[in-house]
């Protein structure tokens, strides 16, 4: 089943922070964060297994809560090139090779 | 890194045709992922090969096949195509499917 994300759609300005929220119905083992520019690829920001730690990459990170079935995605102080669509992606087993991915959050940074 | 390669980017097909989309993996990486994504929509997952060997597949009819070759490079192969198949096709690679994905930048399929 597809993870839930939330919020849709975010708009900040330049320097405000956010949190993007995954949330499975399912237990989970592990939780991919990427990010998507429009007509790009979407590029790994960061994977947390279970065990609840959370993870840092520049101003971006994130952290896990397995008995929640839930990861956080933390943007501080955030930049234009943070703009974008954030997809959770969750693997159910010790084998992450299917990725379950969620709807998106579209997050819009503004000068 | 060279990344991952896919071609074509862009196709046009008719309903009921085959077409064959390739992908080349990141140096390095020993399996590969493939990934339908709507308009709006996140991936969906197709199906993952390691090691030459089909590695598990999501909810897609046997119509979508696909191999892996020996240099890790990969195909999707969709016959009797719909419609309903014009999509972007992502192909991800990783060292074991245990750590992030590179994807590609992937190939817009659409069916006429």
């Amino acid at each position: 089943q597809q993870p839930v994300q939330s919020p849709q759609a975010v708009i900040l300005r330049e320097g405000e922070d956010a949190v993007i929220n995954c949330s499975s119905s399912k237990a989970l083992y592990s939780v991919h964060w990427y990010r998507q520019k429009h007509g790009e690829a979407p590029v790994f920001l960061m994977i947390l297994l279970k065990g609840g730690e959370q993870k840092g990459h520049e101003k971006i990170s994130a952290s896990f809560n397995e008995k929640k079935q839930q990861s956080s995605l933390y943007l501080t102080a955030s930049q234009l090139s943070y703009s974008g669509t954030y997809f959770c992606g969750t693997g159910a087993s010790g084998n992450t090779g299917k990725l379950i991915f969620g709807q998106g959050t579209t997050l819009q940074v503004k000068p | 890194e060279t990344g991952v390669t896919q071609s074509p980017t862009h196709l046009i097909k008719t309903r009921g045709q085959q077409v064959t989309l390739r992908c080349s993996s990141q140096s390095g990486h020993n399996t590969v992922s493939w990934y339908q994504q709507a308009l709006g929509q996140g991936p969906q997952f197709i199906f993952q090969y390691y090691r030459e060997e089909e590695n598990g597949r999501g909810n897609f009819p046997p119509r979508f096949s696909g191999l892996q070759f020996p240099n890790y490079s990969s195909e999707l192969n969709v016959n009797a195509l719909e419609l309903d198949d014009s999509a972007l096709y992502l192909c991800a690679s990783s060292l074991a499917g245990v750590y992030g994905y590179t994807f590609g930048s992937g190939t817009r399929l659409t069916v006429v």
